[in-house]
């Protein structure tokens, strides 16, 4: 059980386009969801929060304008990176959660999506 | 077994031989805590996890410690097998806060 998919695994695009990247909680609810950027040979660094049904809880220094997150169902988050840069090449992570009474929890990963901006 | 220090990105062990990967946590309102193991080109694979109530867990080959009093936390891994290179990060967690906070990682390469 939890498993987390995202879709696609890897994406090329030209500098200036936006891309859209899925994560789905594919056998329990996901009541938060979480996305983070990995640069090689780095730490995962959480970029944002979202919460089903509200808006996106951005970490200082991510642009929440260029990072779009929609959190729309219980199974699903997309991260859209409008306006691509050859900077913004990473490696994206999404994890979900189900919470409850504020507890301390696990948080279960997908498997990332390699993005190349050209 | 071999040990790494704190913050030291590689550790090298002989397969068969015990791993010891340590990581230090700065934040003492922290109480969960948790070790993944990260392959090249994939997400991060959930290994074990602790509470701030335990100093000690075990799991198939792998136990973490927790020492509070100084803030820092260790993943064991006994009889270190080739599928077990990768890379590791701790992640620690404050009650009431659902995020999580990651460590550098401690990159694990089994000899044969």
């Amino acid at each position: 059980g939890a498993v987390v998919s995202q879709h696609p695994s890897w994406v090329i695009c030209k500098s200036g386009t936006s891309v859209k990247i899925e994560c789905r909680s594919l056998d329990f609810q996901a009541t938060t969801m979480f996305w983070y950027r990995q640069f090689p040979k780095q730490s995962l660094m959480l970029m944002a929060t979202s919460n089903e049904g509200s808006k996106a809880t951005y970490e200082q220094g991510v642009e929440k304008d260029k990072f779009l997150i929609n959190h729309a169902s219980l199974t699903l988050s997309t991260l859209t990176v409008t306006s691509a840069h050859p900077e913004d090449s990473s490696f994206y992570i999404c994890s979900a959660s189900s919470v409850s009474g504020g507890e301390s929890y696990e948080q279960y990963f997908g498997p990332g999506t390699r993005l190349t901006v050209t | 077994g071999e040990s790494v220090g704190l913050h030291l990105p590689t550790l090298s062990v002989q397969e068969g031989d015990n791993s010891i990967i340590n990581c230090a946590y700065s934040n003492s309102a922290s109480d969960y805590f948790i070790w993944y193991k990260q392959e090249s080109g994939k997400g991060p694979q959930f290994i074990i996890d602790i509470r701030s109530n335990m100093d000690k867990r075990q799991g198939q080959r792998v136990t973490v410690l927790l020492n509070k009093t100084v803030k820092h936390l260790s993943l064991q891994i006994a009889a270190t097998q080739p599928g077990d290179s990768a890379v590791y990060f701790c992640a620690e967690n404050i009650r009431g806060d659902y995020k999580l906070s990651f460590g550098a990682g401690t990159t694990v390469t089994v000899r044969a």
